[in-house]
């Protein structure tokens, strides 16, 4: 399988539900980023979460990062209409800085 | 708050044809990247700059695409001859140093027809 890959691919929630977003990549990493895209639009970096910290926070988004397990989460506490958009995980791996995509999870917040 | 800018925000063009994306990074970045994204697929890496000259490239990043940074502030990707395949979101990216955070820019469409 590849490096970086989501579940769900969809969820859909209704406004005031919290939304958890999973990400498992392969390598090592330095980091883990978070992006949001709506539709057919750019990549809005939401959070950053390096390999020596387990748990981020900002606003109402979580980030945790499990590197034995080699897995992510985001979390979007209180969810409005206006999170709807798919959300990313790229790894910036070990001895390169180019980021890894994973697939995305296209979110849907119902109001 | 700075931002990476791209323009156009669309181009159509022929196939075959040769087309320049330009890109003006964040001021104070040093790495800049190009990534694509066809419709409907995940955010792929085509290339890194640093210090005036490609660091790493990806297999996509073939003979027909250059990057150019021709000044202090623009950042441009070429494609010399434009295939149908090469439709899809480009996206400029810049950050300041290793490990930090990659702004990308609003993104590029371009389709080939």
């Amino acid at each position: 399988s590849q490096q970086g890959e989501e579940d769900p691919q969809a969820l859909s929630i209704q406004e005031g539900e919290n939304a958890t977003m999973n990400c498992s990549y392969k390598t090592s990493i330095n980091n883990l980023q978070w992006y949001r895209q709506n539709s057919g639009r750019g990549l809005v970096h939401l959070i950053l979460i390096r390999s020596n910290e387990r748990e981020k926070h900002s606003g109402r988004l979580r980030v945790t990062l499990d590197t034995s397990k080699k897995s992510s989460s985001l979390l979007i506490t209180a969810s409005r209409a206006a999170d709807t958009a798919s959300y990313f995980c790229a790894t910036d791996i070990w001895n390169t800085d180019k980021l890894i995509f994973g697939t995305g999870t296209r979110l849907q917040v119902f109001p | 708050e700075p931002e990476v800018t791209q323009t156009p925000s669309h181009q159509v063009t022929q196939m075959g044809q040769e087309v320049i994306l330009r890109c003006v990074p964040i001021s104070n970045h040093l790495y800049f990247y190009w990534y694509r994204q066809i419709l409907g697929q995940k955010v792929e890496f085509l290339v890194s700059f640093y210090n005036n000259e490609i660091s790493e490239k990806s297999e996509i990043f073939d003979d027909q695409f250059s990057v150019e940074r021709p000044d202090g502030s623009n950042f441009t990707l070429k494609i010399r001859s434009t295939k149908l395949e090469d439709s899809a979101m480009y996206f400029c990216a810049s950050f300041s140093g290793p490990q930090e955070t990659q702004y990308f820019g609003p993104g590029t469409r371009l389709l080939v027809l």
